[in-house]
């Protein structure tokens, strides 16, 4: 079975830098994507790693080490949008998609 | 570009009653998810379609849900007959698939909320 596994919550100060990790066993692997969720509202996709190392998308960057099994979104100069559901999660298409257990962010003043 | 469309946005029935979603994806979307997701939790796959194909239905208790994607593009879920546990929001996202998982962005809809009393 595949099994991806985040901190359940994380508190971070505004304008600070936060880091949601991710490890995981999956079978099949082919890279780890990234969602925000907003209290009822939809995920929205934030950054995929399909290669080791760094991808950097404006205030939000992602890491993925697949030798160790494990990523981690980094969100910097937080904002109190920033408060959210943070996901990781498998890619789709062919491959079987697994959402990781989800870390609540709430940003504070 | 248009976003997955869904409906109705809520539901409430009692147990043991039916209910149907249905889920309009992007256009060209050859994949297509519905996903059961309950308060606290990271959204659960029910079942992927792959154009009119299953390609994963593990998770789907077939015993009282089914699905079906009519030509590669609509689909709809329904539970027949609802139990309390079914309480929860019902996602569905397509992705356009082009062999490529890097090319795998899902796009979700707003969601269905049900409520089973």
């Amino acid at each position: 079975g595949q099994s991806l596994e985040q901190p359940s919550e994380v508190t971070a100060v505004e304008g600070a830098i936060v880091q949601i990790n991710c490890t995981y066993q999956t079978s099949g692997f082919y890279g780890l994507s990234w969602y925000q969720q907003h209290d009822g509202g939809a995920p929205t996709f934030l950054s995929y790693n399909a290669l080791d190392g760094l991808e950097e998308t404006g205030r939000f960057s992602s890491f993925l080490s697949r030798s160790d099994s494990y990523g981690y979104l980094l969100l910097q100069e937080l904002q109190m949008k920033d408060s959210a559901s943070y996901f990781c999660a498998t890619p789709g298409g062919y491959q079987k998609v697994t959402f990781g257990t989800g870390t609540k962010l709430q940003v504070i003043p | 570009e248009a976003g997955v469309a869904q409906s109705p946005r809520y539901k409430i029935i009692e147990k043991r009653q039916s209910v149907a979603f249905w889920c309009n994806p992007i256009s060209g979307h050859a994949t297509l998810y519905w996903y059961q997701q309950i308060l606290g939790q990271g959204p659960k796959l029910l079942i992927q379609f792959q154009n009119n194909g299953v390609v994963d239905d593990s998770q789907l208790p077939k015993d009282r849900f089914s699905a079906e994607r009519l030509k590669g593009v609509d689909s709809t879920l329904k539970i027949q007959p609802a139990k309390l546990e079914d309480s929860a929001v019902y996602l569905c996202a397509s992705s356009l698939d082009r062999g490529d998982p890097r090319q795998e962005t899902q796009y979700f809809g707003p969601g269905t909320r049900l409520l089973v009393l």
